[in-house]
């Protein structure tokens, strides 16, 4: 599977934007790009994928460099209960990884009031 | 619509018991994972299974744990003769598909096993 590379952590005043950065030099043509969430003593939740382009739902908006070598999750107005981990993960369209997600460390989210 | 279930949410264990987590997946899922959160580690890829089938057991140990879905009833991972290093978080995930391009997996709130 392609690597993802995130910072450690970052943080964030509430009620501002977030942008967490996903580096993915090595992602291929068919690699789906997901994001996850971990808030404490919680299991992982799905926040966002993309392709190509950019993405927009109710929690997030994802944009996606137009070599796809990179992406950022953005958050438009942080909330103290956006504080999580999150983990940027490739998924490969075919082969026989099936949708197993491999999480790398993520970056710790930490939100200020 | 109830999400990912898991039971027991807690579970403690002596050192040689069995340990049998359960996993109840969405409704209309047919498609389970396992994951398991070392302390301070990340998450990692334990077995992916469809109803009756074991599809990829690569994040298995080799010893001691064994997973089924059945037909009926929730998914099982069961751990034998438990040892201090399986303390860690176990989580549960179920999607509709297992194709993984678009898939979502929605996780359960996790078992967490402490082996006295």
């Amino acid at each position: 599977d392609a690597k993802t590379t995130q910072p450690n952590s970052m943080e964030s005043n509430e009620e501002e934007p977030v942008h967490l950065p996903c580096n993915h030099s090595t992602i291929s043509g068919t690699d789906y790009i997901h994001w996850y969430r971990q808030l404490p003593s919680q299991g992982p939740e799905y926040v966002i994928h993309g392709l190509t382009s950019n993405v927009n739902n109710r929690m997030a908006s994802l944009a996606i460099a137009e070599d796809r070598k990179s992406s950022t999750l953005i958050l438009h107005r942080a909330t103290l209960r956006d504080a999580a981990v999150y983990y940027c993960i490739l998924l490969n369209a075919g082969g026989t990884s099936y949708g197993k997600l491999t999480f790398g460390q993520g970056t710790i989210l930490t939100v200020h009031p | 619509n109830a999400g990912v279930m898991q039971n027991p949410r807690h579970l403690v264990r002596r050192r040689g018991q069995e340990a049998r987590l359960r996993c109840s997946p969405m409704k209309g899922h047919s498609h389970v994972y396992w994951y398991r959160q070392l302390p301070e580690e990340g998450l990692k890829f334990m077995v992916y299974l469809q109803k009756e089938n074991i599809i990829d057991e690569s994040g298995m140990p080799k010893e001691r744990f064994s997973a089924e879905f059945p037909k009926e009833g929730p998914s099982i991972l069961r751990i034998q003769q438990v040892v201090r290093g399986d303390s860690a978080a176990y989580f549960c995930a179920s999607s509709p598909t297992g194709t993984g391009r678009t898939d979502t997996q929605y996780f359960g709130p996790g078992t967490r096993l402490t082996v006295l």
